[in-house]
Parts: structure tokens; C-alpha cells; sequence
């Protein structure tokens, strides 16, 4: 099966700094790579995602920027805000990560 | 806009009882998806659903899950014997399909929080 290694576990960064997390992959038959956003009580939700015909894509402060050489995906959060304070999973294929616990203080 | 629902939100149960819980998917959704997550851990896949049959299941998806689509609109997770360890929360997703094989976008229910006693 899959297996998606995500770092770190957590991560606390200042209000205004730059959050980020990172996903190893394998092999994979399915170029598609999401991260989803997980509040408290609430089920995961798709925050962005990324196809390898690019290597980098931005959506508002949210960044995935890919290395398909590596088999390494990243979520960059820039000016990181108390309500980013969430779990982080990317994904591959049906296979989560561990997530990554974000708070961001203010 | 569209969205997944699950009910109930929290079911008890006592170990060896029955439950099922219920999801009602994005209504032209193709793929169905029920996942689980213990408390502060990983979602974990258990089954997905494709045209009336599983598609495929992860180890966890073993014989005392079944899962069911009774009509156009529901789509069950049955767990015919719980255990201790089944408590947890489980998650309905599903994905339009249409270009599945180029993504997996699925979209999530609030969850049903299991706690077996």
C-alpha cells in the first residue's frame, strides 16, 4: 500500500511567520497531490492541490510547491494566522499522512 | 453549496451491538468513501464504493464491516459486532468522479463519533 511520510508531527509558529509541512511519497499511478485542512470536530477538508505539470502552485497564502525527482511535496502557509491553527494531512492516492498539528500563536 | 452529511453525530453502543451509521454523498458524486479516525491520530481508509460494489478496502475493512448504497441518495457503514476498539470517529467522503484518474478530491462529511462501551 501507499505510504506518505509527513513532517513534522507539529509545528507552532508566530502570527505573520511561514508555516511548513512536508509529504514523501512513493511510487504513484495517480499524479494528484492534495493537502486537506482538518478543524476540531470536523471532518478534512480539501485545501489545495497540486499536479505534476507544475511544480508550484499558489492559492491566496496557501502554497504546494513539487519535486517529482525527490517524490516530496510541501505546503507553504505564508503570514501564518491564528486561524490556520489546524491539522494538516497531505494525501496520496487514499493513503493520509500523520497530519501535522499547526498552531499559530498570536 | 453541496455538501456531505452524516448522521447520527454520536452513537453509543455496547461491544457486540450493531450499529450503522449513514451518509447521504454530494448527489452527483460517483465514489464513495468511509474513513476512520481514532482520537488524535491519522484518518485511516477503510472502503471505498463504485458503481454498487467496493472497490477497493484497506486490512481494517474486515468481515463484520459492510457497507451498502439502499438507495440513490444513502450510503450505509455496518458494523455488525463492535468492539472497544472501533470506537472512533468515521468519516463519509465522496468525489465526482469524472476525472478520477486524475484526482482524488473528495469531500468530507462532519463525521459520526462512535464510542462502544
Amino acid at each position: 500500500q501507499q505510504q506518505v511520510k509527513q513532517s513534522p508531527q507539529s509545528l507552532i509558529v508566530q502570527k505573520g511567520g511561514i508555516s511548513i509541512i512536508n509529504c514523501a511519497y512513493e511510487n504513484t499511478a495517480f499524479d494528484y497531490f492534495p493537502w486537506y485542512q482538518q478543524f476540531p470536530g470536523k471532518g478534512p477538508a480539501l485545501l489545495i492541490a497540486i499536479r505534476p505539470d507544475v511544480s508550484e502552485k499558489k492559492e491566496g497564502r496557501f502554497t504546494i510547491s513539487f519535486n517529482k525527482s525527490a517524490k516530496q511535496f510541501s505546503l507553504h502557509i505564508m503570514d501564518s494566522q491564528p486561524g490556520d491553527s489546524a491539522t494538516y494531512f497531505c494525501v496520496k492516492e487514499l493513503v493520509f499522512g500523520k497530519g501535522t498539528k499547526l498552531t499559530v500563536n498570536p | 453549496e453541496p455538501e456531505v452529511t452524516q448522521t447520527p453525530s454520536h452513537q453509543v453502543t455496547q461491544m457486540g451491538q450493531e450499529v450503522i451509521l449513514r451518509c447521504v454523498p454530494i448527489s452527483n458524486h460517483l465514489y464513495f468513501y468511509w474513513y476512520r479516525q481514532i482520537l488524535g491520530q491519522k484518518v485511516e481508509f477503510l472502503v471505498s464504493f463504485y458503481n454498487n460494489e467496493i472497490s477497493e478496502k484497506s486490512e481494517i475493512f474486515d468481515d463484520q464491516f459492510s457497507v451498502e448504497r439502499p438507495d440513490g441518495s444513502n450510503f450505509t457503514l455496518k458494523i455488525r459486532s463492535t468492539k472497544l476498539e472501533d470506537s472512533a470517529m468515521y468519516f463519509c467522503a465522496s468525489m465526482d468522479g469524472t476525472h478520477r484518474d486524475l484526482s482524488y478530491e473528495q469531500y468530507f462529511g462532519p463525521g459520526t463519533r462512535l464510542t462502544v462501551t
